[in-house]
């Protein structure tokens, strides 16, 4: 069973357009980050979320953090063909290690 | 800002070729960690270190074999390349501690194994 559950597995939108993507577990965690990866390269941090209910904002983007601590969704408005990528949710493990979903893959188009 | 560079983007051996990959940041961070992605399989933990000379089995360490001489380096040894450790391979950092910090990846490796 996948620590970390994302939906959908593929999203493919016109520039423009609203779209929401999951992450979700059966599992508590304190804290939870969201990546982005582009074609070919390593994913890049976004935002950390540690607080229940917590919402945060990043431009275009923003991140909940959902009340008993075991999921979380990504809000992208207006979607722009560089939003293109391959979102990933993560959780710590072990203190060192993160575990990361399988990850939503987004493309826009314009 | 944090960087994480690979000495590889692209790299193809052989079946049975002893390869070395690296990793060096320069943020002084204690942890370092490689990971393979595999289409459909997600990102898989090979191995970490959260110190010099120590290093830590992931979820996959098979056929793999890692060495960290010097906090900024971490490498990756595949004894004896199979044409299954076709991947894309990317190294990470974060810092040390009791809690999970954010991990900074580098560019990736693309290797493969014929």
């Amino acid at each position: 069973t996948q620590l970390l559950e994302q939906s959908p597995q593929f999203l493919s939108i016109q520039e423009g357009e609203n779209l929401t993507v999951y992450c979700n577990s059966s599992s508590v965690f304190s804290s939870l980050q969201w990546y982005r990866q582009e074609p070919g390269e390593g994913p890049v941090l976004l935002v950390t979320v540690v607080t229940g209910g917590e919402v945060k904002k990043l431009k275009r983007l923003t991140f909940q953090f959902g009340d008993a601590r075991k999921d979380s969704s990504l809000h992208i408005t207006a979607a722009q063909p560089g939003d293109t990528g391959l979102y990933l949710c993560a959780v710590g493990q072990a203190g060192t290690a993160l575990i990361f979903g399988k990850g939503t893959t987004l493309s826009v188009s314009s | 800002d944090v960087k994480v560079t690979q000495s590889s983007r692209y790299l193809v051996k052989r079946t049975g070729e002893k390869v070395f990959l690296e990793c060096v940041q320069d943020m002084d961070h204690e942890n370092m960690f490689w990971y393979r992605q595999d289409p459909g399989l997600g990102l898989r933990l090979i191995y970490f270190s959260y110190d010099v000379k120590m290093k830590e089995k992931g979820d996959i360490p098979e056929g793999y074999s890692v060495s960290r001489e010097k906090k900024e380096r971490f490498s990756l040894i595949l004894e004896s390349a199979s044409t299954n450790q076709t991947s894309m391979y990317l190294c990470a950092s974060s810092q040390g501690g009791t809690r999970t910090y954010e991990q900074y990846f580098g560019p990736g490796t693309r290797l493969t194994v014929t």
